[in-house]
């Protein structure tokens, strides 16, 4: 049972687009929310992150978006970069209680086209 | 200041053998996580240490997988016997106050069993 859901295993966009991407969840405990972008043969990096009490928190040309009552989120990348390409992980948690576990979706793939 | 490091970066070995992958963690850092990455499940947490100590060990897929932490800069999980669908990539990652929050990954190991 997938709890964190990344629909679109790949996408892609030309250098200085918006590229968006989309993240479903489904555990409404889920309390904190976190992106991830991963290069080849590296571990994945700490972007950007966003708190429920939030409906948008933004880092230079990376803005994380929340919808709660539709238990999704989306990664805005504005523009969009060739440097950019890399695998984006969604990642969530729920901080009450004795939890401590990230749960990830399964990535996907940006392509930014020169 | 170093992240996360992982060694050996590559394993090749035979089915049968026994293979230990390290890691060191942040230094600081009081929480430590195993995961493993394949194509079909995605980033899969195997075990959580806190403060030195196996909190949940419920990831390993079985007997033939153990991890140690003996002190707070080093951990070490272990294949015994290793077997062919154990070919995957094997992150580390530590964090502050738990995992729920932002957790940093060393760059992996891949491991492939012939």
């Amino acid at each position: 049972d997938q709890q964190v859901k990344q629909n679109s295993p790949s996408l892609s966009v030309q250098e200085g687009r918006i590229s968006i991407l989309n993240c479903d969840y489904t555990n409404s405990m889920f309390d904190y929310f976190l992106w991830y972008k991963k290069y080849p043969a590296e571990g994945p990096t700490f972007l950007i992150s966003i708190s429920s009490i939030k409906d948008k928190n933004e880092d230079g040309r990376f803005t994380v978006f929340l919808n709660k009552s539709a238990k999704h989120l989306s990664l805005h990348i504005v523009p969009s970069q060739p440097g950019d390409s890399a695998v984006y992980f969604c990642a969530a948690s729920a901080r009450g209680g004795s939890n401590y576990k990230l749960t990830f979706g399964k990535g996907t793939l940006l392509t930014v086209n020169p | 200041d170093a992240g996360v490091i992982q060694s050996p970066r590559h394993e090749v070995t035979e089915m049968g053998q026994e293979v230990t992958l390290r890691c060191k963690p942040i230094s600081g850092h009081n929480s430590l996580f195993w995961y493993r990455q394949t194509m079909m499940r995605g980033l899969e947490l195997l075990i959580y240490f806190n403060n030195n100590v196996p909190i949940d060990d419920s990831g390993m897929p079985e007997d033939r997988f153990s991890a140690k932490m003996p002190n707070a800069s080093f951990s070490t999980l272990k294949i015994q016997p290793s077997e062919p669908r154990d070919s995957a990539v094997y992150f580390c990652a530590s964090s502050l106050f738990g995992g729920v929050y932002e957790q940093y990954f060393g760059p992996g190991t891949r491991l492939t069993v012939t």
